[in-house]
């Protein structure tokens, strides 16, 4: 099955810096790598995808890329703010399942 | 469109009784996945389902846990002589027919075995 791991763990940046988490996957059939956000105690909230056909998608602060012959994929949050602090997930689908990375907690320092 | 509901939000259970976590999946969706999330790591997929029909049940445990999603009513996972171990937050999706894509998000139920 898709095996997706995440990097780093935890993460904690100035308010302003840019944050940048990275995943790798191993199955190659995966075709849509999605992130999610969780704030504590609540559902994970899609905040951006990307599909295996494009490389970088950009929306407002966050933009993702994708390498598909390394088989790995980023999320990069710039101008961070302290709302943006959360865990982040990358996730990797394949046919039906979304498999997730361990996440990343993101602290923003005001 | 009331999105994914899951109910109840809290259940707490003494050790050896039973949950039953309810999913009711968005207008439309025809596709359930219940994934389990413990303290502090990420989401591990347990089992799909379509209606009346279990596709993919690969990650649930393999005593104690069980799925179902009838042809009415919401999507069940029951877990029978609850541990300790069992605490965490179940998180339900669903998703459109004919693709995965449009993943929802259920609040979750989280689950505290005393």
């Amino acid at each position: 099955g898709e095996n997706v791991e995440q990097h780093p763990s935890t993460l904690s940046v100035q308010e302003g810096d840019s944050a940048v988490i990275k995943c790798t996957y191993s199955d190659s059939a995966s075709n849509y790598f999605p992130w999610y956000k969780q704030e504590l105690g609540k559902r994970p909230q899609l905040i951006i995808d990307i599909r295996s056909n494009v490389g970088e998608k950009k929306d407002q602060r966050i933009a993702v890329t994708l390498n598909k012959t390394a088989k790995h994929f980023s999320l990069h949050i710039t101008e961070t703010q302290p709302e943006d602090s959360a865990v982040y997930f990358c996730a990797a689908f394949n046919d039906y399942k979304l498999s997730f990375g361990a996440g990343t907690t993101v602290t923003v320092r005001a | 469109n009331a999105g994914v509901m899951q109910n109840p939000r809290h259940l707490v259970r003494r050790r050896g009784q039973e949950a039953r976590l309810r999913c009711s999946p968005m207008k439309g969706h025809s596709h359930v996945y219940w994934y389990r999330q413990l303290p502090e790591e990420g989401l591990k997929f347990m089992v799909y389902l379509q209606k009346e029909n279990i596709i993919d049940e690969s990650g649930m445990p393999k005593e104690r846990f069980s799925a179902e999603f009838p042809k009415e009513g919401p999507s069940i996972l029951r877990i029978q002589q609850v541990v300790r171990g069992d605490s965490a937050a179940y998180f339900c999706a669903s998703s459109p027919p004919g693709q995965g894509y449009g993943y929802t998000f259920g609040s979750g139920t989280r689950l505290t075995v005393v």
